[in-house]
């Protein structure tokens, strides 16, 4: 049973560039939530998606988009990219249904030169 | 301040030694997470709680919902456990992926 997949493990970019990072979820997951986390900070939340829709959303700004299939994979797209977009981005997968816990990819590292 | 607070930032410790990881919140909560991350960025959760205590193996975790305040504990610490930690709250408005994250304890573990 494959866990959470992320895609591709790193990436270099440069500014203004456009950029598209992928995630499949854990088996029977429906939900997907992506994560921005800075070097020696935390993870921020920047959105969940569910049912192909964004359901909630953290404060980034529109540059930052998603997209769910009905396989339940997502992208993350970020346009016009800064500097300060270098950050390992995470993604986690959970059922909706069930209140558990996360299941967690091993990120894609973006670095913007 | 940020709404998620770890103490310590940084903890090294001798194999065998009891650690224990404070994490305290400001904000009212459903649901309270424990991460682990490991170089390299994976990160496994470890324990989901809102209330009480829960144990896996030598890890235990505790919350006070009162005094908004939860620990992680390891019993009998060993360098394999040597990570990042990282507590994050859910609000009651949150859906299950909307967390707010604290900055994370480092555990060096050493031999």
């Amino acid at each position: 049973d494959a866990g959470v997949t992320q895609s591709p493990t790193h990436l270099i970019k440069t500014r203004g560039q456009q950029v598209t990072l992928r995630c499949s979820p854990k088996s029977g997951h429906d939900t997907v939530s992506w994560y921005q986390q800075a070097l020696g900070q935390g993870p921020q939340f920047i959105f969940q998606y569910y049912e192909e829709e964004e359901r909630q959303r953290g404060n980034f700004p529109d540059r930052f988009s998603g997209h769910q299939f009905p396989n339940y994979s997502s992208e993350l797209n970020v346009n016009a990219l800064l500097l300060g977009d270098s950050a390992l981005y995470l993604c986690a997968s959970s059922l909706r249904a069930v209140n558990e816990k996360l299941f967690f990819g091993s990120g894609t590292q973006l670095s913007v030169l | 301040k940020n709404e998620v607070e770890q103490s310590p930032q940084n903890l090294t410790a001798q194999e065998g030694e009891f650690i224990t990881i404070n994490c305290s919140y400001s904000v009212g909560i459903s649901a309270l997470h424990w991460l682990q991350q490991h170089p390299g960025g994976g990160i496994v959760s470890l324990f989901m709680l809102s209330s009480g205590k829960k144990k896996h193996g030598r890890l235990i975790a505790t919350i006070n919902i009162q005094e908004k305040h939860s620990s992680l504990h390891i019993t009998a610490s060993h360098p394999r456990d040597s990570a990042v930690y990282i507590c994050a709250v859910r609000s009651p408005q949150g859906s299950q992926g909307n967390l707010i994250f604290g900055k994370g304890t480092k555990l060096s573990v050493k031999p």
